[in-house]
């Protein structure tokens, strides 16, 4: 079993719409959780961490993060056709390792 | 700021060749990573420091490959010998480890192509 699955897509959305982008772990000590974002050729950008059971929002992105189910998810409301990359979801466990997902490819079209 | 700079941007060398990957971690930080990624198996962790310390060097595929730290500025990644196989991006990313948590910022990448 992989450390963290994503459904790698492609995810096609259009402009204006909710992409809903989701991501399991396996390692129940994992403390920091984070979604990166991809452009191709462009090495991994963060977009947004979170690190308790809940909702975090930034601008048009919203992280939610359910420990006892082992799940994370990332929206992105009022997609844009630059929303298009790949969005990779990465989990820290205690000994600082950071494990990456294969990642979700988001297709935005205007 | 500058941020987790990484060189060369791109190589191409022959099979049997030695590859020196270099990478400057972003000053303070006190982890440092270097991935691989490739369309087939995405972003691999390859070895972590912290504190200039190997910690976790399970990921390094064989013998071939070495990593090291001999500051908190400075960390290679060496292939020797380099086969086709290892064409691939190698990303160096760098962590300040604290209470507060930590994020992972990543380098442009090394493009790697071996021939």
């Amino acid at each position: 079993q992989k450390e963290v699955e994503q459904n790698s897509g492609p995810l096609s959305v259009p402009e204006g719409a909710i992409a809903s982008l989701n991501c399991t772990y396996s390692d129940r000590g994992s403390q920091s959780f984070f979604w990166y974002r991809q452009y191709s050729g462009k090495s991994p950008e963060l977009i947004m961490s979170i690190y308790s059971n809940g909702d975090k929002e930034d601008g048009r992105f919203t992280a939610q993060l359910n420990k006892a189910s082992q799940y994370v998810s990332l929206l992105i409301r009022d997609s844009q056709p630059s929303d298009s990359a790949t969005y990779l979801c990465a989990v820290n466990n205690n000994f600082n390792k950071f494990y990456f997902g294969s990642g979700t490819k988001l297709n935005v079209k205007p | 700021d500058a941020g987790v700079i990484q060189s060369p941007r791109h190589e191409v060398t022959e099979m049997g060749q030695e590859v020196t990957l270099r990478c400057k971690p972003i000053s303070g930080h006190n982890s440092l990573f270097w991935y691989r990624q490739t369309m087939m198996r995405g972003l691999e962790l390859l070895i972590y420091f912290n504190n200039n310390v190997p910690i976790d060097d399970s990921g390094m595929p064989e013998d071939r490959f070495s990593a090291k730290m001999p500051n908190a500025s400075f960390s290679t990644l060496k292939i020797q010998p380099s086969e086709p196989r290892d064409s691939a991006v190698y990303f160096c990313a760098s962590s300040l480890r604290g209470i507060s948590g930590n994020t992972i910022y990543f380098g442009e990448g090394s493009w790697l192509t071996v021939v």
